[in-house]
């Protein structure tokens, strides 16, 4: 079946601008996870959506940084006047969540990412 | 909070040798652990994963690991590396038991190199 998916692949912004970056889940996966992965560094945790539940938001690194998801469905994540700190790979995956067991909802299924480059 | 240590950034091994690479966690329970691999402009895929039981682990692509709870470790090990396994590999633990807490805690990953 369809993996996640993210959109666009890459994306170079200037300094200052917003930028709006996508992701389309597994069907049928209730939980959606967004990390940021930047250069020569592990994935950092940003946000977490589960169902129609209110969202983790602790890895948020600024009120710059807001996401949205619609049901189980896509989920987007904007910068707004980004900074060339934002620079990085931003990485969605999703998983089965409260559908499953516990650990189900770990195996975290992740899609290709969005390279972000602000200049 | 916890947090995942690993130690080596890159590793240089040649093709049909064995590998180990190393992960320390830090948790005050028992956690659950993952090992991911990324390939050049690829998602991360799962390779294994240890939630409770035999501490020997099994995965995709021939490898394995072995959860040491004295040692708080948990390397990742394959008896004869191939070319294509050349990529970026990252170890993660999740620590939540309840619904709610599932994110990932990852390493700053292993690049590693297969020369012929």
């Amino acid at each position: 079946g369809a993996g996640v998916s993210q959109s666009p692949s890459n994306k170079v912004t200037e300094k200052g601008k917003d930028v709006e970056l996508r992701c389309d889940p597994i069907s049928g996966h209730t939980a959606l996870y967004w990390y940021r992965q930047r250069l020569g560094q592990g994935l950092e945790f940003l946000i977490y959506f589960q169902g129609n539940s209110a969202p983790d938001k602790s890895g948020l690194p600024s009120d710059r940084f807001s996401a949205e998801r619609t049901g189980e469905s896509v989920s987007t994540l904007t910068i707004q006047r980004t900074q060339q700190e934002d620079s990085a790979v931003y990485l969605c995956a999703s998983s089965l969540g409260r559908q499953g067991s516990i650990l189900s909802s770990y195996e975290q299924y992740f899609g290709p990412g969005t390279r972000l480059t602000v200049t | 909070a916890q947090s995942v240590t690993q130690p080596d950034i890159h590793i240089t091994v040649s093709e049909g040798a064995s590998l180990e690479l190393r992960c320390n966690y830090s948790y005050g329970a028992t956690p659950y652990l993952f090992w991911y691999v990324q390939s050049p402009g690829q998602g991360l895929q799962l390779l294994l994963k240890y939630f409770s039981g035999d501490t020997l682990v099994q995965g995709i692509k021939g490898f394995e690991a072995e959860f040491k709870r004295s040692q708080s470790s948990f390397n990742l090990r394959k008896p004869s590396v191939h070319w294509s396994d050349a990529a970026e590999y990252f170890c993660a633990v999740g620590a939540g038991a309840n619904f709610g807490n599932e994110k990932l805690t990852f390493g700053t990953g292993t690049r590693l190199t297969i020369i012929p």
